[in-house]
C-alpha cells in the first residue's frame, strides 16, 4: 500500500480482555516499529523488528504484551488481560534501509480499556 | 540508556514570526542520528528534519532549521516565517547508530500553536 496501514482504529474493550491490534508496513521497509502514545504524552518504545533479526523487545511494559512479525510482512501486538492503563493510541511506524531514521507512521490504533 | 528532554511543554507564536524549540539529549555514543518529528491534530507523525551527529552544519529545510551542539548535547528547532499549519505537537528523537538496534528515542513533545 501507499502508507502503513492499522486497524482498528479504535478500539473499546473490557478489563481483562485480549486485544490484537495490527499493522502492515510501507511495502519493501525492513524495519517496523510500535509505540504506545498516553493522552498528551510522548512516544514510548514497545519493540522494533528489523528484517529476520530478534526484535528488540526492550521496551515492552509486561509479559502481557507480546508481538509478532513473519518476515517484511505484517504485525501483529497483542495485549492480553488488558488493564485501564493499556489505554491509548498505539503507532506503528516502517522504515527502510535506504532512507535511515525516516520512520512512517501509521494512523494509530485508539484502544480505550473500560 | 539515552534519553531525550524537551523542556518546553507548550509554546505559541504569531504568525510569520519566528520560533524555536528547545532539545536536549544525553548519550555516551559518537554516531548517532537526530530528528524532529511534526503531529499535527490529526495524528499521523511525519518527519521535519534530521541532523546527522558526524556532520557539523546543521541541517535545513525550507523554513526548519536546526541548531546542533554537539558537545552541549544540544538540538533545537527553529521555524522561520510560522504558518497556521505549524501548529502540531513536535518532538525530538534520537537513533543511536552502534549497538544494533536503531530504535528511535522521543522527548515528550511540545505543543505548538501558531495564532493569527
Amino acid at each position: 500500500g501507499a502508507g502503513v496501514s492499522q486497524s482498528p482504529s479504535n478500539k473499546v474493550t473490557e478489563k481483562g480482555k485480549d486485544v490484537e491490534l495490527r499493522c502492515d508496513p510501507i511495502s519493501g521497509h525492513t524495519a517496523l516499529y510500535w509505540y504506545r502514545q498516553r493522552l498528551g504524552q510522548g512516544l514510548e518504545f514497545l519493540i522494533y523488528f528489523q528484517g529476520n533479526s530478534a526484535p528488540d523487545k526492550s521496551g515492552l511494559p509486561s509479559d502481557r504484551f507480546s508481538a509478532e512479525r513473519t518476515g517484511e510482512s505484517v504485525s501483529t501486538l497483542t495485549i492480553q488481560r488488558t488493564q485501564q492503563e493499556d489505554s491509548a493510541v498505539y503507532l506503528c511506524a516502517s522504515s527502510s534501509y535506504k532512507n535511515t531514521g525516516e520512520l512512517f507512521f501509521g494512523e494509530g490504533s485508539r484502544l480505550t480499556v473500560l | 540508556a539515552q534519553t531525550v528532554t524537551q523542556s518546553q511543554p507548550e509554546m505559541s507564536v504569531q504568525e510569520a514570526e519566528t520560533v524555536t524549540l528547545s532539545c536536549t539529549y544525553d548519550t555516551s555514543e559518537s554516531n548517532y542520528y537526530l530528528f524532529w518529528y511534526k503531529q499535527p491534530p490529526s495524528r499521523q507523525m511525519i518527519l521535519v528534519i534530521r541532523q546527522e551527529a558526524y556532520k557539523q552544519q546543521n541541517a535545513t529545510e525550507n523554513r526548519f532549521s536546526v541548531n546542533f551542539q554537539k558537545a552541549a548535547k544540544s538540538f533545537s528547532l527553529k521555524i522561520s516565517d510560522s504558518q497556521l499549519g505549524d501548529t502540531a505537537m513536535y518532538f525530538c528523537a534520537f537513533m543511536n547508530l552502534q549497538g544494533g538496534s536503531e530504535k528511535l528515542v522521543f522527548g515528550k513533545g511540545t505543543k505548538l500553536t501558531v495564532n493569527p
